[in-house]
């Protein structure tokens, strides 16, 4: 069965830092691009980042890029979403995604910034 | 970066009747889309890709059509537990983005 689990979510100061972490199980990791998306409270969905099965190619949504960083390894079948200078807008649950085509997704993690 | 722009924003509706929901592209995404069912509290729940493939185990009363900018998510007999808030995404260029959602809910 297809698993994946997010975890590393919590309450952090505007400018502050977060790693969240995503692992993976019941599927090749390796072989699958995988995604976050995001979800502010009561709003709609925002894609956030994806990485390619090669663990160097990575593209991000202009709301975060230059602030987050995806990684992924594929050792330990884990994704990562380092978030640097978080602002009040980036107040959201986290949902890590498996495939191009976002076919399975986590139950979330909320990343709370405030003061 | 490509728009999504999906309608209605919210319909009411009774067990029973057929709904139709739209995603209209800004430019042409071949068949790269997919519907998204999420209930409150829950991660989305893929319902259809490529535009007009039903995900396994989701119910035969869903079914999705279109390609290039226009595309339908139908509901053929609502079931109290299709109350929920459904989203389409275009997985064409990145960066991806969804529709802005519409929330069914029972009259």
């Amino acid at each position: 069965e297809v698993q994946v689990l997010e975890s590393g979510g919590g309450l952090v100061q505007p400018g502050g830092s977060l790693r969240l972490s995503c692992a993976a199980s019941g599927f090749t990791f390796s072989s699958y691009v995988m995604s976050w998306v995001r979800q502010a409270p009561g709003k709609g969905l925002e894609w956030v980042s994806v990485i390619r099965d090669g663990p160097t190619t990575a593209y991000y949504a202009g709301s975060v890029k230059g602030r987050f960083t995806v990684s992924r390894d594929n050792s330990k079948n884990t994704l990562y979403l380092q978030m640097n200078s978080l602002r009040a807008e980036d107040t959201a649950v986290y949902y890590c995604t498996k495939g191009g085509w976002l076919d399975s997704w986590g139950q979330g993690t909320l990343v709370t910034v405030s003061s | 970066d490509i728009q999504m722009t999906q309608s209605p924003s919210s319909l009411s509706a009774s067990v029973g009747d057929r709904v139709t929901i739209t995603c209209r592209a800004s430019q042409g995404i071949r068949n790269d889309l997919g519907w998204y069912q999420q209930k409150p509290g829950k991660a989305p729940k893929r319902l259809i890709y490529a535009a007009s493939s039903l995900e396994s185990g989701v119910p035969s009363r869903f079914s999705g059509s279109g390609s290039g900018t226009e595309f339908t998510l139908t509901i053929s007999s609502l079931q109290p537990e299709d109350f929920a808030t459904y989203y389409c995404l275009q997985h064409s260029t990145y960066p991806y983005t969804f529709g802005q959602g519409t929330k069914l809910e029972i009259k």
